[in-house]
């Protein structure tokens, strides 16, 4: 596609329940990062995703939050059990690998707001 | 850890009057900067990087940015601000080559016309 897709736009769930958050890339990025826009906060970095290697995790904020892709595509984070203070604005980013990953721009997506009540 | 601080949260100006946001970072090493931007109802999308050189960089519509190693600043900058660029503004740093990019908590940018 054109850009960094993900969905859905907005879920609002209770708390307790799962979620299923979607992103797919810029075709051919093979870096994908999800980060949180808490209210009034910057970014959080989440996960990472290069390729085939073992994501980077460390920025989870809890074992309640777990992410995946799949064949070096698409890529869904899920929330277990939602808490209220789940509650933010989650964002998808892609960017082309290569030599110095950090110089890479990256591609980001609208974002899912997920509302807990 | 590393943070990123703007400590500008919400900047009001009028049209053509000059623009300075504040963006002040905590890692001592080599690093790769940026200012990302998010106008009303669009994607974040990157305004202007800096690498390596010369520390001011030019990036589109007119911004640029400065460098200033000794205060771990990377200013943004623009001498006449337009009512189209009423938008939030976040500064981002990575570690020199390391996978994670810290943004900081963005500025809101209103510009009167």
């Amino acid at each position: 596609g054109a850009g960094v897709s993900q969905s859905p736009s907005n879920k609002v769930t209770e708390k307790g329940k799962d979620v299923e958050l979607r992103c797919d890339p810029i075709s051919g990025h093979t870096a994908l990062y999800w980060y949180r826009q808490s209210l009034g906060q910057g970014l959080e970095f989440l996960i990472y995703f290069q390729g085939n290697s073992a994501p980077d995790k460390s920025g989870l904020p809890s074992d309640r939050f777990s992410a995946e892709r799949t064949g070096g595509s698409v890529s869904t984070l899920t929330i277990q059990r939602t808490q209220q203070e789940d509650s933010a604005v989650y964002l998808c980013a892609s960017t082309v690998s290569g030599a110095g990953i950090g110089k890479n721009i990256q591609y980001f997506g609208a974002g899912t707001r997920l509302s807990v009540l | 850890a590393q943070s990123v601080s703007q400590h500008n949260h919400h900047v009001i100006l009028s049209e053509a009057a000059s623009l300075e946001l504040g963006c002040n970072y905590s890692y001592g090493g080599t690093v790769n900067l940026f200012w990302y931007v998010q106008y009303p109802g669009q994607h974040l999308q990157l305004l202007l990087k800096y690498f390596s050189g010369d520390p001011l960089v030019k990036g589109i519509k007119g911004f640029e940015a400065e460098f200033i190693k000794s205060k771990f600043s990377f200013n943004l900058r623009k001498p006449s601000v337009q009512w189209s660029d009423t938008a939030e503004y976040f500064c981002a740093v990575n570690a020199y080559n390391f996978n994670k990019f810290y943004f900081g908590s963005g500025t809101k940018l209103n510009v009167k016309p």
